[in-house]
């Protein structure tokens, strides 16, 4: 199984800083299968970023992603007030099983 | 519109069996790969399940052997047997779909509350 480990488990920003969350794998994960979520309080799960640089529909630009192998990164460029949340990336690839990792909260400073 | 609706949570006592389902709506369930995710008070996302559009299924380690993924296209609804349920299967239960893999999975269901509890 592989393991996702995302840093920092806190981010304490202010709006209009640039957050930068990263997501380590224990093995190799195909970019193709990468996805970032973000998660609001008592709120489902929403798709942010697929294919590990993606934007999926609707999520503005200033949400980007990028990395491959092994080392991962969702950036934020300016936070607004409705990016603070908790992220989780999550592998999906062609051998379930599947993983999530642990999440990171992006709170107000 | 594109949507999904969980339903079937509720209080179970531990051993017992429960039966989750995830009506789908603006697009085909058979066609789609189809996954499980719970949530466990408080604690992050954990993958469940998920059945491909061919119709394999995979599990976590976690539920192998306990609970079965399944769909029923006359009804395009998706569904999650649940057996031999322990206290730590207490979770918020979301379904949700891809179109393809690569496209990620983009619509999500608002969850169904499993609370296994003598």
């Amino acid at each position: 199984e592989i393991v996702l480990t995302q840093s920092p488990g806190t981010l304490s920003l202010s709006p209009g800083e640039r957050a930068t969350l990263s997501c380590r794998a224990s093995q190799i994960v195909s970019s193709s299968y990468l996805a970032w979520y973000q998660q609001n309080p008592g709120q489902a799960p929403r798709l942010l970023i697929y294919g590990a640089s993606s934007r999926a529909t609707g999520i503005p630009d200033r949400f980007s992603g990028s990395g491959s192998g092994t080392d991962f990164t969702l950036t934020i460029s300016r936070l607004e007030p409705e990016d603070f949340a908790v992220y989780y990336c999550q592998q999906y690839g062609s051998s379930p099983p599947w993983t999530f990792g642990q999440g990171t909260k992006v709170e107000i400073k | 519109e594109v949507q999904l609706v969980e339903s079937g949570g509720g209080l179970i006592q531990p051993g017992g069996s429960l039966r989750l389902s995830c009506a789908a709506s603006g697009f085909i369930v058979s066609s789609s790969y189809m996954t499980w995710a719970r949530q466990a008070p408080g604690k992050g996302l954990e993958w469940v399940s998920v059945i491909y559009s061919a119709g394999t299924p995979y599990y976590a380690d976690s539920v192998m052997g306990r609970f079965t993924i399944s769909r029923d296209n006359s009804k395009n609804t998706l569904y999650l047997q649940m057996n031999s349920l322990r206290v730590e299967d207490t979770a918020v239960y979301y379904c949700a779909r891809a179109s393809w893999l690569g496209n990620g999975f983009d619509i999500w269901g608002q969850g169904t509350m499993v609370t296994v509890s003598s």
